[in-house]
């Protein structure tokens, strides 16, 4: 399988449950973000992991949490989430230390918070 | 603060059209500029673009960078239905110490009908 993959790719979730939203990237890079797309909004970046460190942190609230096990995955755990934070969450994977601002984003998830 | 501002938001051709989408940016540590076409859910790369002046060509689709006036265009001609999605712009830098990450325009949503 190539490019970068998540599931699941629709989920429907209740304020009080816990779920986990997990990305996979096979192209070999170093860098792995997740974004959040809202409707007439531009792509919010969120969390940023190079070589597995986070780099950036856009105060998200803590509602979401981030891991990066390795280079190759990236997870978004998410608890006591608001309606408002429906939205298409998208990863996505680059190689900046060759120089190249090129992401490759994945398919996304469809979040609906009810 | 940093930003991406593009134009028009939303277009409506029809087939064989021409269409120019523009974006303009005011950042910091400018290193490229990037265009997506978006049609149902993962953003997919058309072009990076570093240096002015220098036109980008793939098929009908064409871009072109202006770093002393901070704009872009992406041109497509002979549009067709299949060219429908929304079309974004980033620019990419050296932001919050790690780079690679890329900062997104709201978008222009075009509409190509038969």
């Amino acid at each position: 399988e190539t490019g970068v993959t998540q599931t699941p790719r629709h989920l429907v979730m209740g304020m009080t449950n816990k779920k986990s939203l997990k990305c996979e990237q096979h192209l070999g890079h170093n860098a792995m973000y997740w974004y959040k797309q809202s409707a007439k909004k531009p792509l919010e970046l969120m969390f940023v992991y190079n070589f597995k460190e986070q780099t950036e942190n856009n105060s998200v609230p803590s509602r979401f949490s981030p891991e990066c096990p390795n280079s190759s995955h990236l997870f978004l755990h998410l608890h006591t989430l608001q309606p408002e934070d429906s939205a298409l969450y998208l990863c996505a994977s680059s190689h900046p230390g060759q120089g190249s601002y090129e992401q490759y984003f994945g398919p996304g998830t469809r979040l609906t918070v009810t | 603060e940093d930003k991406v501002v593009q134009s028009p938001l939303s277009l409506v051709v029809h087939e064989g059209d021409t269409v120019t989408l523009n974006c303009s940016y005011e950042v910091t540590n400018f290193r490229s500029l990037l265009w997506y076409k978006q049609e149902k859910k993962a953003p997919t790369f058309l072009f990076m673009l570093t240096s002015s002046g220098i036109e980008k060509k793939s098929g009908r689709l064409s871009s072109i960078l202006d770093k002393k006036e901070l704009f872009s265009i992406l041109n497509i001609t002979a549009t067709q239905t299949g060219d429908s999605a929304i079309y974004l712009c980033a620019v990419g830098g050296n932001y919050g110490g790690s780079q690679g990450n890329l900062i997104f325009g709201k978008g222009t949503k075009l509409s190509v009908k038969p």
